[in-house]
Formats: C-alpha cells, sequence, structure tokens
C-alpha cells in the first residue's frame, strides 16, 4: 500500500529535550515535505526536499532541521524543543503535483 | 502574510443542497491550485486540483474553479452528503505544482446536516 509513515503518533516530552520524528515513504516521490497544524492557522510549511542532499525552507522553519540522506526518509529534529513547538505535525511526499500525507504526530512540549 | 486565505472558517450547509468554498490568494505567481479534505485524527487528503491555465475543473461531485484576475478560488461540492463534513484547505504553488513549496490556507469546516 502507497503510504506515507510517520512516528511517533503522539510524543509528550520536555523543554530542550533533543527529539527526532520520523518520516518513511514508500512511493519513491522525489519531494519531500514536514507541515505544522495550529488553531486558526491551517498548514504551515516547514521545511521541504526536492531530493537527497536538497532540503529548503518553508514558512516557519525556526528550531527544527531536517535531513534527506536516503530517498524514502525525512526525518524532523527538534534540537532543543520549546513549548511553541506544541502542534501536530504532518510529513508528505509528491512526484510534483500536490503532496500525500501521513497520519500526523501530535506532539506536546512542557 | 497569509499568501492563502480562507477567509469563512466553517460553513454549515442541508444535505443535498451546494457547498461552495472559498479561497484567495495574493501571489500572481502561483499557478497550481489543490483542495484538500481533512477529517479528525487524519492527515489531508487530496481532492481536486486546477491549473492556473484553466478555470474550471470538475470531478464527479467536486468542481473547482479560478478566477485569475479576481486571484480567486472556489470549490462546489454538488449535492452535499453527510459524509463531506471535514476541514478543507485550498493550497496554491509556483512553478507549475513541479516544486515542493505549497502554500496553505487556514481551512473552512465544513458540516452538512443530514
Amino acid at each position: 500500500e502507497a503510504q506515507v509513515t510517520q512516528n511517533p503518533r503522539y510524543l509528550i516530552t520536555v523543554t530542550g529535550k533533543k527529539l527526532t520524528v520520523t518520516c518513511s515513504q514508500n512511493m519513491n516521490h522525489e519531494y519531500m515535505s514536514w507541515y505544522r497544524q495550529d488553531p486558526g492557522l491551517g498548514l504551515r510549511q516547514i521545511y521541504y526536499s526536492m531530493n537527497v542532499e536538497v532540503t529548503d525552507k518553508g514558512d516557519v522553519p525556526e528550531g527544527y532541521k531536517v535531513s534527506r540522506k536516503e530517498k524514502r526518509n525525512f526525518p524532523l529534529i527538534l534540537e532543543s524543543p520549546s513549548p511553541n513547538q506544541t502542534s501536530l505535525y504532518f510529513c508528505a511526499s509528491s512526484s510534483g503535483n500536490g503532496y500525500t500525507f501521513g497520519s500526523g504526530t501530535r506532539l506536546t512540549v512542557v | 502574510d497569509q499568501q492563502v486565505k480562507q477567509n469563512s472558517p466553517s460553513l454549515s450547509v442541508q444535505e443535498g443542497r451546494i457547498s461552495i468554498l472559498n479561497c484567495d490568494y495574493t501571489n500572481s505567481m502561483f499557478d497550481y491550485f489543490l483542495w484538500y479534505k481533512k477529517y479528525p485524527a487524519e492527515g489531508p487528503t487530496f481532492l481536486i486540483s486546477i491549473s492556473s491555465i484553466k478555470d474550471k475543473n470538475e470531478d464527479g461531485r467536486f468542481t473547482v474553479f479560478l478566477n485569475k484576475s479576481a486571484k480567486h478560488l472556489s470549490l462546489h461540492i454538488v449535492p452535499s452528503q453527510p459524509g463531506d463534513s471535514a476541514v478543507y484547505f485550498c493550497a496554491a504553488s509556483a512553478v507549475s505544482g513541479n516544486t515542493g513549496k505549497l502554500i496553505f490556507g487556514q481551512g473552512t469546516t465544513l458540516q452538512v446536516k443530514p
């Protein structure tokens, strides 16, 4: 089944403790991206990648890092999480015409 | 600066009637537009798209209209069904959709009443 898989689905962490949210796609898509969803703000793009080793900032990249060492994987790294990064995160992949999204990761930073 | 705006946070319609969801954009470089549907506890799913070379695209009960001069697009759902109740996001990209940068609006929550 073609899908985008992100883990974990739920995560509660403390301020400053580094964490990684993993994302993997099995569709051989060139593009991958991370979004966060917040009430009243919709989906905001954090980072995206056009292919292996090629990444670019979205609209809200501060406090996040990404890497694309393999085509199928695109992890999101929070080096020092803060409470304002509490949000619902979505990973997505695309062949060029619109993204396919994962099921989301609800992150709470206390 | 919100480049893609959905000014109606919510919409309620009766089953069988038409639902019209609206979206405005500010960036004239956008040339590919999409609508996504999102249920609670799930990721957004692609619904329908339109290229800027067209002004209408239809897929079953869903039709998207694009008015480039007004920088406005709308999604029509006819007839509306209770299963259509969800959050709808419009999204836009530049460079013929062949880019990773896709900008979303704030979303409109549609409720279809039986």
